[in-house]
C-alpha cells in the first residue's frame, strides 16, 4: 500500500497562474482533507470531503477550490495564485469521523508563488 | 476563539527525559492527538487521549487533564532520531482538528 500520495512534490508559480494539486489514497478512506502549513502556525484546514462527490469549506478556503470525483482522489485547485499562498500543502485521509480516528498524511507539496 | 499553546522550541540531551506541554481552549472537546513531524516530512500519529490520565506507549507517554485544558507528551531515553517537531491537536465539537504550532525538539549528544 502506498498510503497517501501527493503530486507534485515541488512547484514554483508566478502570480496569477493556476495549478492543481493531486492527492490519492489507497486505504479506501471516506474522509479527505487539505491543509496548509506555514512557519510558526499550526496546520490550517482549507477544504475537506466526507465522501465521494462531497466537499466542504475549512478554516481558510478563500482562493482555493476542490473536487472529489472519485473516492480515492481529492484535488486542490488554485485559480489565480498569490504570494500569500506560498506554503507547504498536506493532504490527509481518515476512515471515518470517529474522534479517535487518526489522520494519515501525504508527503506534502512545497509551493512557492513569486 | 480556539487556541492551542505549545512551547516553540525545546532542547534536551540524548538519553534524558523531556516533557512537552500543550494547553488548549476550544469549543468542545472530543479528544487530543499528538503527532510527530520530522523536518521536511509529513506528520505521523503518536497518541490519542480522550479520558484523563496517562497513556504509555513504549518510550512515549501522553497525559491529559480535561478540567485544566492541559496535556503533555513525555519522551524517555531520548535518541537522536527523536529530533523533530511535536504537534498537539484537539478534536473540537464539530469533530474538526485544531492544531497547535508545534514544538521543535532538539536533541544534543
Amino acid at each position: 500500500n502506498a498510503g497517501v500520495t501527493q503530486t507534485p512534490k515541488f512547484r514554483v508559480l508566478k502570480t496569477g497562474q493556476s495549478m492543481t494539486l493531486l492527492c490519492a489514497q489507497d486505504m479506501n478512506h471516506e474522509y479527505m482533507y487539505w491543509y496548509r502549513q506555514d512557519p510558526g502556525m499550526g496546520l490550517r484546514l482549507i477544504h475537506y470531503s466526507v465522501g465521494e462527490g462531497t466537499t466542504a469549506k475549512g478554516e481558510v478556503p478563500d482562493g482555493y477550490n476542490v473536487s472529489r470525483l472519485k473516492k480515492q482522489n481529492f484535488l486542490l485547485g488554485l485559480e489565480s495564485a498569490a504570494p500569500s499562498q506560498t506554503s507547504v500543502y498536506f493532504c490527509a485521509s481518515t476512515n471515518g469521523q470517529g474522534a479517535s480516528d487518526e489522520q494519515f498524511f501525504g508527503p506534502g507539496t512545497r509551493l512557492t508563488v513569486l | 476563539g480556539q487556541n492551542i499553546d505549545q512551547p516553540t522550541e525545546m532542547t534536551a540531551t540524548e538519553g534524558a527525559i523531556v516533557q512537552i506541554n500543550c494547553t488548549y481552549q476550544t469549543s468542545g472537546f472530543n479528544g487530543l492527538f499528538w503527532y510527530q513531524q520530522h523536518a521536511g516530512e509529513a506528520p505521523t500519529f503518536l497518541s490519542y487521549n480522550v479520558l484523563d490520565g496517562l497513556e504509555e506507549k513504549g518510550r512515549f507517554s501522553s497525559f491529559l487533564s480535561r478540567s485544566k485544558g492541559y496535556s503533555y507528551l513525555l519522551l524517555k531515553e531520548l535518541q537522536m532520531k527523536d529530533s523533530a517537531s511535536y504537534l498537539c491537536a484537539v478534536v473540537d465539537s464539530n469533530y474538526q482538528l485544531i492544531w497547535g504550532a508545534g514544538t521543535k525538539l532538539i536533541i544534543k549528544p
